[in-house]
């Protein structure tokens, strides 16, 4: 049973350019978190999204960043324009119902903006 | 100050001691309370939850919870070279979907 999976491990983007950090969520669970991670902080949860709708945003930030989890496909965070203040890793993990504390994480998208 | 308050260590101890990681909190609307393990540019990974107050065993691992100082704590007993990992804790306000981290305490077992 394959856990949950992120790609790419490591992008590396030039400021003004798009980042697109996908994730797939482990076989059976429909219901995706996205966290970042910055040095010597912990996770903070950005968004919670379900198959074709966004239930919470509530940690995004207002401009630049979306999120989206189409009926078919990963899950993408898309980040526009990127500046150096976006790098940092980010972190998706799924679990199988909503709400839930049973939250299983993939490995991560490690973003460096040069 | 922050919501969940966790000291970033770095922790050193001798294989075989006994662990004590703990979190302190400000929400009193937190019911869930998790624990999770982190290895080195890898993911977090959920060790032990417990569901308000009370004792949870796992093997090595015991986490407790005590709501009314906002507290809790993960023991490990017996520590091992490969329990050296961030140990992450982590609250969840019910039907709730923002979960909130401490800062991760670094934790190094020394063979």
């Amino acid at each position: 049973n394959a856990g949950v999976m992120q790609n790419p491990r490591h992008l590396v983007r030039r400021r003004g350019q798009e980042a697109r950090l996908r994730c797939s969520p482990m076989k059976g669970h429909s219901h995706v978190y996205w966290y970042r991670q910055l040095p010597e902080e912990g996770l903070k949860f950005m968004v919670y999204l379900q198959k074709e709708n966004i239930i919470d945003e509530s940690g995004m930030p207002k401009e630049r960043f979306s999120a989206e989890f189409p009926k078919e496909g990963p899950s993408i965070l898309r980040i526009q324009q990127v500046v150096r203040g976006d790098s940092a890793a980010y972190f998706c993990a799924s679990s199988p119902r909503p709400g839930s504390y049973e939250q299983y994480f993939g490995p991560g998208t490690r973003l460096t903006v040069t | 100050q922050k919501e969940v308050e966790q000291d970033p260590g770095p922790l050193s101890v001798p294989e075989g001691a006994i662990v004590s990681l703990n979190c302190t909190y400000s929400n009193s609307a937190f019911q869930y309370f998790m624990w999770y393990r982190q290895y080195s540019r890898k993911g977090p990974e959920l060790l032990m939850y417990t569901y308000s107050s009370g004792n949870k065993e796992d093997g090595r691992f015991t986490a407790q919870v005590d709501k009314s100082s906002k507290y809790i704590s993960l023991f490990i007993r017996d520590s091992q070279p490969s329990d050296s990992a961030t140990y992450l804790c982590a609250m969840l306000r019910g039907n709730n979907n923002d979960m909130r981290f401490g800062a991760g305490t670094r934790l190094t077992v020394k063979p």
